[in-house]
């Protein structure tokens, strides 16, 4: 079963906008990470962000994390058309190797 | 490229049949984990092997089993495939067993049971 979920499902926005996604889990965790997917292919490890970061920055990537909230969000700023793809967040668990994977936000970046 | 390789890239089977699909991971990866992806849907963890030795499993049931070789390769088997077995098969490997290492991704096996 899905850890959590991802809002929004779907994001449109035009190329140089910011586009942000948020990412809300069940369980508590000891990271949580940002993979990216073009066209179903596979997934791309974008960002981690462990129990005790609060925020995270790497290139036009920022992410955040509330655990007392248990949610976080992903930020891409100055958009591009390459950037679309489908965005999942995923959460590793106290104790556990498995990523659990939340169902996406499906981004396209309208030229 | 994350140096993770996959094969076959498509493959068909019917109801019934029995299918091996194949993973190649990184060099010193000795961490091997494999999710399924349903159309639409996020991956879901399937199991993981370290060392050839099954490592954690998901909710799926035993007619998927694995194999993980020296060399680095794994192998996911799937007997008595049934028409919701269809989806993209990921593997991924990792340095270690700990969670927090990133898993690096193959592109993986698109898998269609009629």
């Amino acid at each position: 079963s899905q850890q959590g979920e991802e809002d929004p499902q779907a994001l449109s926005i035009q190329e140089g906008e910011n586009a942000t996604m948020n990412c809300s889990y069940k369980t508590s965790i000891n990271n949580l990470q940002w993979y990216r997917q073009n066209s179903g292919r596979g997934l791309v490890h974008l960002i981690l962000i462990r129990s005790n970061e609060r925020e995270k920055h790497s290139g036009r990537l920022r992410v955040t994390l509330d655990t007392s909230k248990k949610s976080s969000s992903l930020l891409i700023t100055a958009s591009r058309a390459a950037d679309t793809a489908s965005y999942f967040c995923a959460t590793v668990g106290q104790g556990a190797q498995k990523l659990v994977f939340g169902q996406g936000t499906r981004l396209t970046i309208n030229p | 490229e994350t140096g993770v390789t996959q094969s076959p890239t498509h493959l068909i089977k019917t109801r019934g049949q029995q299918v091996t699909l194949r993973c190649s991971s990184q060099s010193g990866h000795n961490t091997v984990s494999w999710y399924q992806q349903a159309l639409g849907q996020g991956p879901q963890f399937i199991f993981q092997y370290y060392r050839e030795e099954e490592n954690g499993r998901g909710n799926f049931p035993p007619r998927f089993s694995g194999l993980q070789f020296p060399n680095y390769s794994s192998e996911l088997n799937v007997n008595a495939l049934e028409l919701d077995d269809s989806a993209l098969y990921l593997c991924a490997s990792s340095a270690s067993l700990a969670g927090v290492e990133t898993q690096y991704f193959g592109p993986g096996t698109r898998l269609l049971v009629l």
